[in-house]
């Protein structure tokens, strides 16, 4: 199985700062790779697909890169919509997905 | 716009058999390059993939759970269900469904279901 690691698991930022999370995977995953973005009592919500595609009405301010084991979910400015929990997820080995364990972005 | 809904109890004794279904509204559950899946999560953790489903009827399943679900489509309701039996209180969680997208190379979960509660206890 491939386990994903994300880290830090928790963050506090302001609004405004640019952030970076990032997510590790336990072997070689090429770029499926994909972020979502969960709000208190809400469902996950698609961010960026293979890595680095921006899901159609995601803000510009989000965006993904990385290939292999390493990637990484940056916000470029964050507004106050922003602060919620992200999760990696790999569709390398379809269909036994695997999803990070979650980042949790607090206000500071 | 697709959008999905899980209905079904919120409560189902230990040992017994959770059963949820999901409608699909806003597009039909046959066409496109789609699967349907369902995704578990216990309150303050993760995300875990529990199986899938496409319109023909083929599936997959989580080895992890395999023995214990069972997905399946009603494409005349524009829905498909899921069945977990001998629950217990780890399978307590949020379930949701989500349309799996699949491409030539990549795949993703879009757009999910809201979520509903399922507590198993006597």
């Amino acid at each position: 199985d491939i386990q994903m690691t994300q880290s830090p698991s928790s963050l506090s930022a302001s609004v405004g700062d640019r952030v970076t999370i990032t997510c590790r995977a336990s072997q070689s995953i090429s770029s499926y790779l994909n972020w979502y973005q969960q709000k208190p009592g809400k469902a996950p919500k698609l961010l960026i697909y293979a890595a680095s595609s921006l899901q159609s009405g995601v803000p510009s301010r989000f965006s993904g890169s990385g290939s292999g084991t390493d990637f990484t979910l940056t916000i470029s400015s964050l507004q106050p919509e922003d602060f919620a929990t992200y999760y990696c997820q790999q569709s390398y080995s379809t269909p036994m997905y695997s999803f990070g364990q979650g980042t949790k972005l607090e206000i500071k | 716009q697709v959008q999905l809904q899980e209905s079904g109890p919120g409560l189902v004794k230990p040992s017994q058999t959770l059963s949820l279904t999901c409608t699909v509204s806003g597009g039909s559950i046959s066409s496109g390059s789609y699967y349907w899946s369902w995704i578990r999560q216990p309150a303050g953790k993760g995300l875990e993939w529990i199986g899938r489903i496409y319109t023909s009827g083929s599936t997959n399943y989580n080895p992890s759970l395999k023995s214990r679900v069972t997905i399946s489509v009603d494409t005349s309701k524009n829905q498909f269900s899921l069945k977990l039996s001998s629950v217990t209180a780890a399978d307590t969680a949020v379930y949701y469904c989500a349309r799996e997208r699949f491409g030539e190379f990549y795949n993703w979960f879009d757009p999910w279901g809201q979520g509903t509660l399922v507590t198993v206890s006597s």
